[in-house]
């Protein structure tokens, strides 16, 4: 499993759009990038998951440069609610999952 | 609608009382787990199971053990809590058919039981 930096916290401002980069130089050719989110006293919820290049849902959208050796996601117009830890994990499709420290994002009104 | 169910969702132990924690899901999913998440940490796996096959991490102590007695039902098992199992304990599912045939490998998570130890 390939190990994962991230900023341990952030703040933002309501309205305002979010980014968190997580870098990961030995992520595997037979790996994905997938982040959670958790909200306190909560279960870790899915939120995106890719490969390469971008991917876009409802929530966010996930920025893979060519050499894949980190990730972005990117949190359009955030607000009060979005604050939550993210966890950014590397692996295989079927890897059992290693959460690392996660980054602690704090909206401000 | 189809979901990961913890119960109880809050449980006080003794000191060394045995304590069960359950897990049921209604997703028919092969793959379930359960993580240990200690207050400000990031949850640490302890076991999972592909359909009945029990995988054990190395670092689980011999102390918490696991069911699972059939697809929908999973449970954790901490034969002697200590003060330092005090945590708030996770179950998460996965398909292995989503990962293999769809390409996308998601954990569904229930909403975690809170055990303290007095």
């Amino acid at each position: 499993l390939a190990k994962t930096t991230q900023p341990i916290s952030m703040d933002s401002y309501e309205g305002q759009e979010v980014n968190i980069t997580c870098s990961h130089n030995n992520i595997a050719t037979n790996d994905y990038i997938t982040w959670y989110q958790q909200f306190p006293s909560q279960g870790p919820r899915f939120i995106i998951q890719g490969y390469k290049t971008k991917v876009t849902n409802e929530v966010a959208s996930l920025f893979i440069p060519a050499d894949r050796k980190s990730s972005t996601l990117s949190l359009p117009r955030v607000s009060l609610s979005d604050t939550a830890v993210y966890y950014c994990l590397v692996g295989e499709l079927d890897d059992k999952i290693i959460f690392g420290k996660g980054t602690r994002l704090h909206i401000l009104p | 609608d189809a979901m990961v169910i913890q119960n109880p969702r809050y449980q006080v132990t003794q000191f060394g009382k045995p304590v069960t924690l359950s897990c049921s899901q209604t997703l028919n999913h092969n793959v379930m787990y359960w993580y240990q998440q200690k207050s400000s940490q990031a949850p640490k796996l302890l076991f999972h199971y592909y359909d009945k096959d029990f995988n054990n991490e190395a670092d689980t102590p011999d102390n918490f053990q696991s069911r699972r007695p059939n697809t929908s039902f999973c449970f954790l098992d901490i034969r002697s809590p200590g003060l330092g199992d005090a945590a708030m304990y996770l179950c998460a599912t996965s398909s292995l058919f989503e990962g293999t045939v769809l390409g996308l490998y998601e954990q569904y998570f229930g909403p975690g039981t809170r055990l303290t130890v007095t």
